[in-house]
């Protein structure tokens, strides 16, 4: 069974702290690492596609590692706003048996003190 | 931007009625998928479909669940005769092609089964 689990489950933070999670997944039959954004009532919105080890990619403040040798991933934000409240989802997609699907963490639910 | 929209966004339905989920995914995307997410999950893969047919299914996704394309931009899914457990948010989502490209995700139908 193909496991994916993220930490922190939720995080508090006031504006301006840094912060990150943690995504683990099968370091087997890695295709690629999907970081999602959620916000409620809104669809999960894409942030990062990850598929090299050692990948780093950034978007605006917010940035994400990757290391497929030892399955897991860093997702960094600096600077935290309110608007950053969310839920962040990783998302592992294998290769091989499982092609086409993706497999989700729990998600981190991120609060943003103002 | 093109996003993936999906109607109802709740549906209330008696135990053993059958239900029709719709989703209009991106318009130049090829491959589509629906995954739910009961409450206090996680989000869970369903099933993907290419070229008019189902390419991967989860064991989720048994009898009583169908995935169809009944024209060239509607995807449905429709569950048989539906069951408490079956209560859940539902989304659609579609790509360009499957591997490493991200996925674009409706907002959800909430299904409540009473």
């Amino acid at each position: 069974i193909l496991n994916v689990e993220q930490s922190p489950q939720s995080l508090h933070v006031q504006e301006g702290d840094s912060t990150n999670f943690t995504c683990s997944f099968p370091s087997s039959n890695f295709y690629a690492l999907h970081w999602y954004r959620w916000e409620t009532a809104k669809s999960p919105e894409a942030l990062f596609v990850m598929t090299l080890n050692g990948d780093e990619k950034k978007k605006g403040r917010i940035s994400a590692t990757l290391n497929t040798k030892e399955g897991y991933s860093y997702l960094y934000i600096k600077g935290s706003q309110p608007e950053d409240s969310a839920t962040y989802l990783c998302a592992f997609r294998g290769y091989g048996g499982a092609t086409n699907k993706l497999i989700f963490g729990t998600g981190t639910l991120l609060a943003v003190q103002p | 931007e093109p996003e993936v929209t999906q109607t109802p966004s709740h549906q209330v339905t008696q135990m053993g009625q059958e239900v029709i989920l719709r989703c209009v995914p991106i318009s130049n995307h090829l491959y589509f998928y629906w995954y739910r997410q009961i409450l206090g999950q996680k989000v869970e893969f369903l099933v993907s479909f290419y070229n008019n047919e189902i390419s991967e299914k989860s064991e989720i996704f048994d009898d009583q669940f169908s995935v169809e394309r009944p024209d060239g931009s509607n995807f449905t899914l429709k569950i048989r005769s539906t069951k408490l457990e079956d209560s859940a948010m539902y989304f659609c989502a579609s790509s360009e092609a499957s591997l490493n490209t991200e996925a674009f995700f409706g907002q959800g139908t909430r299904l409540t089964v009473v």
